[in-house]
């Protein structure tokens, strides 16, 4: 399956500043989803956008998805110190599965 | 809504015994729910997709007699390390999402940690 990858950083800001992280992927896609998973637990569902979408919001979550480069981006409007988790983004390859491959992640620490 | 849980949330045994964790969708019906596994500070790597009264369906490299996944009801999944030993050491998490409309998101459990020693 395909898998997601995002830039390999780990984020340390301060609290109310922005945080941007991408990700990357080598196939065509149905949708891509971003997920939240606090130190060992389980994930918290973000936000969907779908191969036909550029651009989503929720709340202080913005993401793009460039299909012609095969990319996504999650920015997170003036932080707080609850943000600081881990960050994945998942691709689904809208086979019918809805099966999700993952990517790498990205460690964010928000401090107050 | 949309609440999943996971039974147990950490469990200890000893090499080559049997361990069964249970991934439940606590206030929806599940036709499809998923098995993942995460080493430390890695991402999550699919195992299986399993849909309620069929066998499931295994990724590449996962032995499905190894990891044996039940899915008798809408809202219970079963995932059963058999004879464990520590590289099956891990954090299991699941995950089930709705039926129609609204399925391609996924609701994740809270993880069960594996410690096989």
């Amino acid at each position: 399956s395909q898998q997601g990858e995002e830039d390999p950083q780990a984020l340390s800001i301060q609290e109310g500043e922005n945080a941007t992280m991408n990700c990357s992927y080598k196939t065509s896609i149905n949708n891509l989803q971003w997920y939240r998973q606090n130190s060992g637990r389980g994930l918290v569902h973000l936000i969907l956008i779908r191969s036909n979408e550029r651009e989503k919001h929720s709340g202080r979550l913005r993401v793009t998805l460039d299909t012609s480069k095969k990319s996504s981006s999650l920015l997170i409007t003036a932080s707080r110190a609850a943000d600081t988790a881990s960050y994945f983004c998942a691709t689904d390859a809208g086979d019918g599965n809805n099966r999700l491959a993952f990517g790498k992640g990205n460690q964010v620490v928000v401090i107050p | 809504g949309a609440v999943v849980s996971q039974h147990p949330s950490w469990v200890i045994c000893k090499s080559g015994t049997s361990v069964k964790i249970e991934c439940r969708s606590l206030d929806f019906q599940a036709t499809t729910m998923f098995w993942y596994r995460q080493f430390p500070k890695q991402s999550l790597m699919l195992m299986a997709t399993s849909n309620e009264g069929s066998k499931a369906t295994y990724e590449q490299g996962v032995e499905k007699d190894k990891f044996l996944i039940n899915h008798a009801s809408l809202t219970l999944s079963t995932l059963t390390v058999t004879s464990a030993h520590p590289e099956d050491s891990s954090f299991y998490i699941c995950s089930a999402s709705l039926s129609g409309t609204g399925r391609e998101t996924q609701y994740f459990g809270p993880g069960t940690r594996l410690l096989v020693l």
